[in-house]
């Protein structure tokens, strides 16, 4: 069954220090790929998003992520992380031919950052 | 400049009473979407619409309804309220895929069902 798995529900980092969000997917094909950031009581915001070309995508709020095929993973990192980061974030995968761009989402991780 | 707009923000309802959540747009996206947020299952997909009149069973459908009469609007209906249907509800739009998949996503309704 296809499905998006975050290992980790929570993770807490030291403001400043280096943050590693996991993603692995299991799919047919590869499919697009992205990762949302959902603040306390808000909507979620695109971070970023894959559909080909270059591994490492660049995003938003100094967030880049890596796509690896031979581990169908796509890993969200951050090299110093902000007190502002702490949040939920969550991974989404899509088929490429998906009727109607669903997008399935993975079960969040909370970060928190300590001072 | 309002993007995605969902009305209530909070409700609580009565097992067995029903009500009707409002999705708005004004990105004139062709697709519209309905989430339930569950603590530890991420956002499951409810119900989806990819044109005015049309909408298709998402992930999780069992005890909603949804009706999309207008381009901008995606309304999600509960005919009978359960205490499983406590939760989050995201609307989202998107255009399509061709056009870069750039959902948005509302600000979501917080639903008790006692």
């Amino acid at each position: 069954a296809q499905s998006v798995t975050q290992p980790d529900i929570h993770i807490t980092v030291s403001e400043g220090a280096s943050l590693e969000l996991r993603c692995n997917y299991s799919y047919g094909a590869t499919p697009y790929l992205f990762w949302y950031v959902q603040s306390p009581g808000q909507g979620l915001q695109l971070l970023l998003k894959y559909f080909s070309g270059d591994t490492l995508v660049q995003g938003i709020k100094g967030f880049e992520a890596e796509f690896k095929r031979s581990q169908s993973s796509f890993n969200l990192r951050k090299p110093s992380v902000h007190w502002s980061d702490a949040a939920e974030y969550f991974c989404a995968v899509a088929p490429i031919k998906a009727a109607g761009n669903k997008l399935t989402f993975g079960g969040g991780t909370r970060v928190l950052v300590k001072p | 400049n309002a993007g995605v707009t969902q009305t209530p923000k909070f409700r609580v309802l009565k097992t067995g009473q029903s009500m009707t959540l409002l999705c708005a747009q004004d990105m004139n996206h062709e697709y519209m979407y309905w989430y339930r947020q569950d603590p530890g299952m991420g956002l499951r997909l409810i119900h989806y619409s990819v044109g005015e009149g049309t909408t298709a069973k998402g992930e999780v459908p069992d005890g909603y309804n949804v009706s999309r009469l207008k381009k901008q609007n995606f309304l999600l209906g509960l005919e009978s309220a359960a205490p499983s249907q406590t939760s989050v509800y995201f609307c989202a739009s998107s255009y399509h895929r061709e056009r870069g998949y750039g959902y948005t996503f509302g600000s979501g309704t917080r639903l008790t069902v006692v």
